[in-house]
């Protein structure tokens, strides 16, 4: 079965340069989540979306942002880098419930990206 | 502000004994995961745990949840080294159809030969 894909898988970057890391939902899934997953750490939840709208925001630095687009891929932009960003960074994607209700559907997690900063 | 720890963090054990991994968590949740990562991949669903007295069992994996007490339990039954890998429980909290993981502390396993 089709998993969840994140592009890159590694990714090296100075400190203050830009990145963006790309996450493709499992076919059919409208939601994704984006979670960061620091050296020793528990994944914390950055931001989500649903049908292209942000749909929650957890512990997301101003100097990032993200944005799912029309064919519910999502982007993660992070800018102004620190070193404190090196980190693994896990999207998730999940089918939202129908209107009249029910619960979420189980996340799926892609490979991850590892950030590394210099 | 929602807590979940585990304990321990640090689990050795060796080969064919039994042992259990507990999750607390500080507020009432929606519902309870259990993922497995091995080092530097990703997060693999092993339950999900709706309501209270939800018991689910997979192999020699077994997870409880205890929604009054808050807490739930993998219980690992005759361990194999297989089974060596951290283990983060997670409470779900629903808004509008989305729900936000909020993961324990983890529990690092290591089956000894």
């Amino acid at each position: 079965a089709a998993g969840v894909i994140q592009s890159p898988r590694h990714l090296i970057k100075e400190k203050r340069e830009t990145a963006t890391l790309k996450c493709y939902p499992i076919p059919r899934h409208d939601t994704v989540y984006w979670y960061q997953q620091g050296p020793g750490q528990d994944p914390q939840f950055l931001i989500s979306f649903y049908e292209k709208m942000q749909s929650d925001k957890g512990s997301i630095p101003d100097r990032f942002s993200a944005q799912q687009f029309s064919d519910y891929h999502s982007e993660l932009n992070m800018s102004s880098l620190e070193l404190g960003d090196s980190a693994l960074y896990f999207c998730a994607s999940s089918l939202a419930p129908p209107m009249w209700g029910g619960p979420p559907d189980t996340q799926y997690f892609g490979p991850g990206t590892r950030l590394t900063v210099l | 502000e929602l807590k979940v720890e585990q304990n321990p963090l640090f689990l050795s054990m060796q080969e064919g004994k039994n042992y259990t991994i507990y999750c607390n968590y500080s507020t009432t949740s929606d519902r309870l995961y259990w993922y497995r990562q091995d080092p530097g991949k990703s997060l693999e669903s092993l339950f999900v745990l709706l309501s209270n007295g939800a018991v689910k069992q997979e192999g020699r994996l077994m997870a409880s949840l205890d929604t009054k007490a808050r807490l739930s339990t993998l219980h690992i039954t005759a361990a194999v080294h297989d089974l060596s890998a951290t283990y983060f429980c997670a409470v779900g909290r629903s808004n509008f159809g989305n729900e936000k993981l909020t993961f324990g502390t983890g529990t690092r396993l290591t089956i000894i030969p």
